[in-house]
């Protein structure tokens, strides 16, 4: 069974503090993305990685950044951290050509 | 600028009864069409997909119709339960955009009891 972990589900920091949220799958996934989930916009790729040290930006990269330094961890970085980045996180992979993505539980992110 | 879209927002259906979740797309290059489902706490996970090739694909309760012409596509929960309450999403795809998905805004279903 393919298992996408999150580091946190539920996250409360303070306006212009760094955050890191971590990502683990279990299958030797070769892709690996980030997502933010709001109501009525649905899901939106952040960043995905296609493979180690290796990134693309999605559709709204601004203020986000990301690290994989090892094929299992893909890990989300908010420099400065502004509440419109208050949202749901999801993290996702899959394999090269595969077309179904999994998903990890998500971490719930308050920035006051 | 969607490029999927997707409605109703919200869903209220009985027990027993027929919910369809309908989604439109601009990018005639889409060439993989999932359906995710979502259930409180939980992440999203694919519940059935179709190719531009076949007009229906049929999953136990579970439909999606396809109209390549109008560029929309659309599920179908026949005999809907309250186990089948979650958040649906559409989605689209190109099979050279290394697996890039393009979801629509989600719909929330309730099954009534």
């Amino acid at each position: 069974d393919v298992k996408v972990t999150q580091s946190s589900r539920y996250l409360v920091k303070r306006t212009g503090e760094k955050v890191f949220l971590e990502c683990v799958q279990d299958m030797d996934h070769e892709n690996m993305f980030w997502y933010r989930q709001d109501p009525g916009l649905g899901l939106r790729l952040i960043y995905f990685s296609y493979d180690v040290k290796m990134k693309e930006k999605g559709d709204i990269p601004e203020g986000y950044s990301v690290s994989r330094e090892k094929k299992e961890r893909f890990s989300l970085i908010l420099e400065s951290a502004s509440t419109n980045q208050t949202s749901m996180y999801l993290c996702a992979s899959n394999l090269d050509r595969q077309e179904t993505q999994y998903f990890g539980p998500g971490t719930r992110l308050l920035v006051l | 600028q969607q490029q999927v879209k997707q409605s109703p927002q919200s869903l209220i259906v009985q027990k027993g009864g027929i919910s369809i979740i309908n989604c439109a797309y601009e990018n005639t290059a889409f060439d993989y069409f999932p359906w995710y489902q979502q259930f409180p706490g939980k992440g999203p996970a694919l519940l059935i997909a179709i190719r531009p090739d076949v007009s229906e694909k049929k999953e136990g309760r579970f439909t999606i119709s396809f109209n390549k012409s109008a560029k929309q596509f659309s599920l179908h929960i026949m005999d809907s339960q309250p186990g089948d309450s979650a958040t649906y999403f559409c989605a689209a795809t190109l099979n050279n955009a290394g697996n890039m998905l393009t979801f629509g805004g989600g719909t929330r279903l309730m099954v009534k009891p």
